[in-house]
């Protein structure tokens, strides 16, 4: 089974700053089915990113994401006061199992 | 448009079971995949299983076997997902979730429930 650890477990930055966060994966992954979400508090996760690298509908582009095999990352160029929040990165297999990280708080 | 929408908190006692649902519309359910996540408080997001409504064909994770069973009715195209034995491990927010290419674009608003005796 896939393991994703995410780094930092907590990122502090300013408005302004770039932050990039990491997903590693306990094993290479076999497909691109690597998914960056954010969540804030009370609400269900959004997604940003998906397939590894492609933003998803309406996502701003200072979002983006690249990787492969055990090592992904999620990059905002240009924090803005709306991003802090916590940034989850998510894999499926080709077998039908899902695997969440543990999650990176983006605070100021 | 894909929505989802589930249906209200719920408390429970230590040893019952819970049945929660999430409505589909929009078309995902005859076209996607629905998935339940949960999230205890202050904690991160797990996987409990996924069900293709179609074809009432479900899978779980192994955390949960035994435990949870996901079922489609296809008249009100609504899914309900169903976790018995609950402890107090298993207070938390369950969401249904729907997508394409591994990843869920679309959300229920989550459903909180608490196991207390």
């Amino acid at each position: 089974e896939v393991v994703l650890t995410q780094s930092p477990g907590t990122l502090s930055l300013s408005p302004g700053e770039r932050a990039t966060l990491s997903c590693k994966a306990s094993q290479s992954l076999s497909n691109s089915f690597l998914a960056w979400y954010q969540q804030k508090p009370d609400q269900p996760p959004r997604l940003l990113i998906f397939g590894a690298s492609n933003r998803a509908t309406g996502i701003p582009d200072r979002f983006s994401a690249s990787g492969s095999e055990t090592d992904f990352s999620l990059t905002i160029s240009r924090l803005e006061p709306e991003d802090f929040a916590v940034y989850f990165c998510q894999h499926y297999t080709n077998s039908g199992v899902f695997t969440f990280g543990q999650g990176t708080k983006l605070g100021i | 448009q894909v929505q989802l929408v589930q249906s209200g908190a719920e408390m429970r006692k230590p040893g019952s079971s819970v049945k929660v649902s999430c409505k589909a519309s929009g078309g995902a359910f005859n076209s996607h995949a629905i998935t339940w996540v949960r999230q205890a408080p202050g904690q991160g997001l797990e996987w409990m299983g996924t069900i293709i409504p179609i074809i009432s064909s479900a899978n779980y994770a192994q955390t949960f076997q035994g435990r949870v069973t996901i079922t489609a009715d296809k008249s009100t195209t609504t899914v309900h997902m169903e976790l018995s034995s609950l402890t107090s491990e298993d207070t938390a927010t369950y969401y249904c979730a729907t997508g394409k290419m591994g990843a869920f674009d679309f959300w229920g608003q989550g459903i909180p429930v608490t196991v207390s005796s």
